[in-house]
């Protein structure tokens, strides 16, 4: 079956970094996305890797291996604003979105 | 701005009592997608167009139906609505359903069902 395993709750201190973690099972692979959703909002695209390795997004880093089937999406400086869930989604062979239940990140002053 | 837009943000409706909510969107996309997400849940992918093509998730009730009258609109009916249903419907679009290309997702119908 597909399945995407992220934790659910993660706590981290304003001005620190923290790394979401994200093991996927998919039927093929198109690539995985990472998206941010504040509570009671819609999701926003952060991030897409399809190739291994690090991609830098400003303070959001994402990194891919698919011979592990694993991602991480890393926040630097975290602000106040990042607390959101942080959902990762992997492309299957028929390019539908698997979703993980989203790992909720509460920033600390 | 180019976006997604969803009506009403909020939709009360009582057990039993069809309820319709719309989306639209200027993006000009071939594909737009219905999800169902529940409180700390991952999104549930209902149904996708791709063009005028819908796609049933093969777990999607009977009681949820779809309609694309044009690229720029999409409806969620569902026609009896049961408690279970009560849920944010979030309806996305992508200019393809292929490689990098990313959701773009409207602000949400959160149903309740009294």
């Amino acid at each position: 079956g597909q399945n995407i395993d992220q934790p659910t709750e993660m706590t981290a201190t304003e001005g620190a970094i923290v790394q979401i973690n994200c093991t996927y099972q998919t039927s093929g692979f198109n690539g995985l996305f990472w998206y941010q959703q504040h509570a009671g909002e819609a999701p926003t695209f952060l991030s897409y890797n399809v190739l291994d390795g690090l991609e830098e997004k400003g303070r959001f880093s994402s990194f891919l291996s698919r011979s592990k089937g694993y991602s991480y999406l890393l926040l630097k400086e975290l602000q106040m604003k990042d607390s959101a869930s942080y959902l990762c989604a992997g492309k299957d062979s028929n390019y539908q979105l698997i979703w993980g239940a989203g790992t909720k990140l509460i920033i600390k002053p | 701005d180019a976006m997604v837009i969803q009506n009403p943000r909020y939709q009360v409706t009582q057990f039993g009592k069809p309820v319709t909510l719309s989306c639209s969107q200027t993006l000009n996309h071939n594909v737009m997608y219905w999800y169902q997400q529940k409180s700390s849940q991952a999104p549930k992918l209902l149904f996708h167009y791709y063009d005028k093509d819908f796609n049933n998730e093969a777990d999607t009730p009977d009681n949820f139906q779809s309609r694309r009258p044009n690229t720029s609109f999409c409806f969620l009916d569902i026609r009896s609505p049961g408690l279970g249903d009560a849920a944010m419907y979030l309806c996305a679009t992508s200019s393809s359903a292929s490689g990098s290309s990313e959701q773009y997702f409207g602000p949400g119908t959160r149903l309740t069902v009294t």
